[in-house]
């Protein structure tokens, strides 16, 4: 266990409607990551906060955005879903946040957009 | 464009042989690469991490080399058993990029077969 959670584990939604999806990082830990895991395929990045502050962003449109919480926790959000966000979401919590940490990832919430 | 390549989506091996995994990587200048072990619907849990100055690392049964000229590792799992039968990802943080942001191949989906 990496004592990374996430929730809800499971989430089905149809196209155009919003969701939220939650992660509570390890204690201590100033980093968290959020990724996309669509079947088959690698995580990509989608961003990483560091103390509240989003300091890094991968290729995803702006209706993907994020949260993070003096108590560890922390928000994705996604507006206006589409087909194509039907995926594993991953977040990862890390001490500082540089190349050497290591990433203790949460299991995931499966989203399925209809 | 940028590629992280392994070897092949699937491999099968018989238990007590040594599994060998390869990551290929295209444009990149990775400061560490990172392997990782994902089972079906869990996060991925890290494994090793071997930087761009090392040629090798260890971790009981678990082997990765680095080789930046061939821009290529391997990862190794000696006297392998069923219970490591898993998908393994790859994953690298590269000097150019947001810290600690990981860029991760498909995965090979090892299956050990008593």
């Amino acid at each position: 266990e990496t004592g990374v959670t996430q929730s809800p584990t499971h989430l089905i939604k149809t196209r155009g409607q919003q969701v939220t999806l939650r992660c509570s990082s390890q204690s201590g830990h100033n980093t968290v990551s959020w990724y996309q895991q669509a079947l088959g395929q690698g995580p990509q990045f989608i961003f990483q906060y560091y103390r509240e502050e989003e300091n890094g962003r991968g290729n995803f449109p702006p209706r993907f955005s994020g949260l993070q919480f003096p108590n560890y926790s922390s928000e994705l959000n996604v507006n206006a879903l589409e087909l194509d966000d039907s995926a594993l979401y991953l977040c990862a919590s890390s001490l500082l946040g540089w190349g050497i940490d290591t990433q203790y990832f949460g299991p995931g919430t499966r989203l399925t957009v209809l | 464009s940028q590629k992280i390549e392994q070897n092949s989506e699937a491999l099968n091996i018989q238990e007590g042989k040594t599994a060998t995994l390869t990551c290929n990587y295209t444009n990149y200048s990775p400061a560490y690469l990172q392997w990782y072990r994902q089972d079906p619907g869990r996060g991925p849990v890290f494994l090793l991490l071997i930087r761009e100055n090392e040629k090798e690392k260890r971790k009981e049964r678990l082997k990765v080399t680095f080789d930046t000229t061939l821009k290529q590792s391997l990862f190794h799992i000696t006297a392998s058993q069923p219970a490591d039968s898993a998908t393994y990802l790859c994953a690298l943080v590269d000097r150019g990029s947001t810290l600690g942001r990981l860029y991760f191949g498909r995965g090979t989906q090892l299956t050990v077969w008593p």
